[in-house]
């Protein structure tokens, strides 16, 4: 299957400060990545869907200023998380949309302290 | 919330022993995929089942999808202590690329 990468795999950060996570679509284009955010022991929730070129669209209850999305080539995506809390310490997960499926990263654990 | 559930939410079973895990959604899907994740890590696609589809054989794997129940089940056979694991179900809403994912069953099996 095709690669996505993901830098860091993990960071942790003072409360207040910004965090870029990248995600890479190592061997295939992405026009569209996926962000997904996962809390201990629950599920995937979709952040937002990232296109290439054009602005990302995020889910309900996602705050766009906070978590800022570029997707500014075919194979790079890039999250920043703003501003960080604790309360945003947690597993962001991306994906590039394939030809028939999404292929995921292997996540960044993000600790805000 | 269009998230789907699964259950159980945890399983433990033996080495040998089959494991089965449902999976319910709540809108009219084109395909449903169960994806397998290590803890802390990324996720491993298992298989995809479309909704034309009623069973699907992959290895050690049997998935099946019912829509009228707006179900669909995932059968490990012969389990190994390497199948410990979460496993997720995830369908695609409403015939958008997004993914929609369950609410994970957690598999232990002891060797």
């Amino acid at each position: 299957g095709a690669v996505v990468s993901q830098h860091p795999s993990w960071v942790i950060c003072k409360s207040g400060t910004s965090v870029k996570i990248e995600c890479r679509s190592l061997d295939f284009q992405a026009t569209t990545m996926f962000w997904y955010r996962q809390f201990p022991k629950q599920s995937l929730m979709l952040m937002a869907t990232s296109n290439e070129g054009s602005k990302a669209t995020y889910e309900q209850g996602v705050e766009k200023d906070k978590f800022l999305i570029n997707h500014a080539s075919l194979t790079l995506s890039t999250l920043t998380v703003t501003s960080a809390h604790p309360e945003d310490s947690s597993f962001y997960i991306c994906s590039g949309q394939g030809l028939y499926e999404q292929y995921f990263g292997p996540g960044t654990r993000l600790t805000v302290t | 919330s269009q998230q789907g559930e699964e259950d159980p939410q945890a399983l433990s079973i033996q080495e040998g022993e089959n494991a089965t895990m449902n999976c319910s959604y709540k809108t009219s899907i084109n395909n449903l995929q169960w994806y397998r994740q290590n803890s802390g890590r990324g996720l491993v696609h298992l298989i995809l089942i479309r909704s034309n589809e009623r069973e699907k054989h992959s290895g050690r794997l049997r998935v099946t999808l019912d829509t009228s129940k707006k179900s669909s089940s995932l059968l490990i056979t012969a389990s190994r202590a390497a199948d410990t694991a979460s496993y997720f179900c995830a369908t695609d809403l409403n015939n958008t690329d997004k993914l929609i994912f369950g609410t994970g069953t957690r598999l232990q099996v002891f060797p």
